[in-house]
């Protein structure tokens, strides 16, 4: 079993729906929780943290943590074609030792 | 200065070449990473550095070597590399090690032929 999973996609999403981006994770003693988005040839670049459980709003961007379910979530509202990227889910464990698991990603494709 | 600037941005060498990538930030960030990224897969760490020691090795093959000179920079050194180490090369950065944000370079892509 990966120790975080996503669905690889790609998720096609009409510009100006929700996309709904999910992400489970095997250690269930993980403490920290993020989404990064990564264009075609760039770095990942850090968009969302979580930590408790519950949902956290930035912007357009909503993450939801739900530590019981082991499962970690992103919303993105009114979806643009900039949104178009491969989202990686990221969780580290609890010590300050613990490194930063990266998911495969999910390719997300907001069409016009 | 929010930038981790990796050079150089695209390398292509042959398997006998000796190159390096370099890595510079200036945030004052005391822990730095290298990881190795290949098409549709997540980035996988190889070298983590905690005020200029080499802390984690994720059993790297000794091809690959890494030296951090000073808190701002980081190199790795490429030797007798194979085509499959053919990556996207991402530094990182965080204030301490185990700090939960990462802050990426945008990436040094190598092509070993």
């Amino acid at each position: 079993q990966k120790e975080v999973e996503q669905n690889s996609g790609p998720l096609s999403v009409p510009e100006g729906a929700i996309a709904s981006l999910n992400c489970t994770y095997s250690d269930r003693v993980s403490q920290s929780f993020f989404w990064y988005r990564q264009y075609s040839g760039k770095s990942p670049e850090l968009i969302m943290s979580i930590y408790s459980n519950g949902d956290k709003e930035d912007g357009r961007f909503t993450a939801q943590l739900n530590k019981a379910s082991q499962y970690v979530s992103l919303l993105i509202r009114d979806s643009q074609p900039s949104d178009s990227a491969t989202y990686l889910c990221a969780v580290k464990g609890y010590s300050s030792a613990s490194k930063i698991i990266f998911g495969s990603g999910t390719r997300l494709s907001i069409r016009p | 200065d929010t930038e981790v600037t990796q050079t150089p941005k695209h390398l292509v060498m042959g398997m006998t070449n000796k190159k390096s990538l370099k890595c510079e930030q200036h945030m004052g960030h005391r822990a730095m990473y290298w990881y190795k990224q290949k098409a549709k897969k997540p980035p996988e760490l190889m070298f983590v550095y905690s005020y200029e020691k080499l802390s984690i090795n994720e059993s790297v093959p000794s091809r690959f070597s890494p030296e951090c000179p000073n808190s701002s920079l980081l190199n790795l050194h490429l030797h007798a590399l194979q085509p499959e180490d053919s990556a996207l090369y991402l530094c990182a950065s965080s204030q301490v090690t185990g700090a939960n944000v990462l802050t990426f370079g945008a990436g040094s892509r190598l092509t070993v032929l």
